[in-house]
């Protein structure tokens, strides 16, 4: 079992609305990643973090921001929910030790609906 | 452009059947490739990983190919049990920094039937 917890699983909500996925591992891993997967599409990264007060945007562009202020933490928040964010958040994280690129261990997801 | 392909889309068997999945990829340079499974509303889990100098690696049931030269992999599943029902995704890292960025396929929806 990973050690990388998302809360909540699952939220519905209204549009406009402000919400904070949490993301938190407590394995030490340097890098921690947001990716987006809708149905049957591949994972598209968000954002992703090297470090502490390290963040950085993804390939897909996403209205969300993050912080990394503590190494084990690494939420997502989105100021103001629209429909179009619906979709599944999978956090991830992993070490790399110089060229070689380790495991990617991933929360268990966080399915956002917004109505 | 660095692409990650997985065929077929979606494949149904019967429980105690093997099966096997394709990845083609046009990641370049390569570093590895690995594949993971993914449960219905789970994260994905690795299941195994492919150096360029590796060719086959098991993991139980569970059977990877690498073909570096024609840049494809293959994951064979043997005795499919209900509990292999899941989605498998092929991801190739490249190495063309340290920093490894990762290409993911859409993944394979398998379903084992009893």
């Amino acid at each position: 079992e990973a050690d990388i917890y998302q809360t909540p699983r699952y939220l519905v909500i209204g549009t406009g609305k402000k919400i904070t996925l949490e993301c938190s591992q407590t394995m030490g891993h340097d890098k921690m990643y947001w990716y987006q997967q809708d149905p049957g599409m591949e994972l598209h990264l968000i954002h992703y973090s090297y470090g502490v007060n390290s963040t950085e945007k993804g390939d897909l562009s996403s209205e969300s921001t993050v912080s990394r202020i503590r190494t084990e933490h690494f939420p997502l928040t989105l100021e103001s929910a629209r429909p179009s964010h619906t979709s599944q958040y999978l956090c991830a994280s992993r070490e790399g030790v110089g060229g070689i690129t380790g495991e990617l261990f991933f929360g268990e997801g966080s399915r956002l609906t917004v109505l | 452009k660095n692409q990650v392909e997985q065929s077929p889309q979606s494949l149904i068997i019967l429980e105690g059947k093997n099966c096997t999945l394709q990845c083609n990829y046009t990641v370049s340079p390569f570093s590895n490739l690995r594949w993971y499974k993914q449960d219905t509303g789970r994260g994905p889990v690795s299941l195994t990983i492919m150096t360029f100098s590796e060719n086959t690696k098991s993991n139980g049931r569970y059977t990877a190919t690498l073909d570096a030269d024609t840049k494809q992999s293959s994951l064979h599943i043997t005795a499919s049990q209900l509990s292999d029902s899941a989605s498998y995704i092929c991801v190739v890292s490249d190495r063309g920094s340290t920093l490894g960025r990762l290409y993911f396929g859409r993944g394979t929806q398998l379903t084992v039937w009893p």
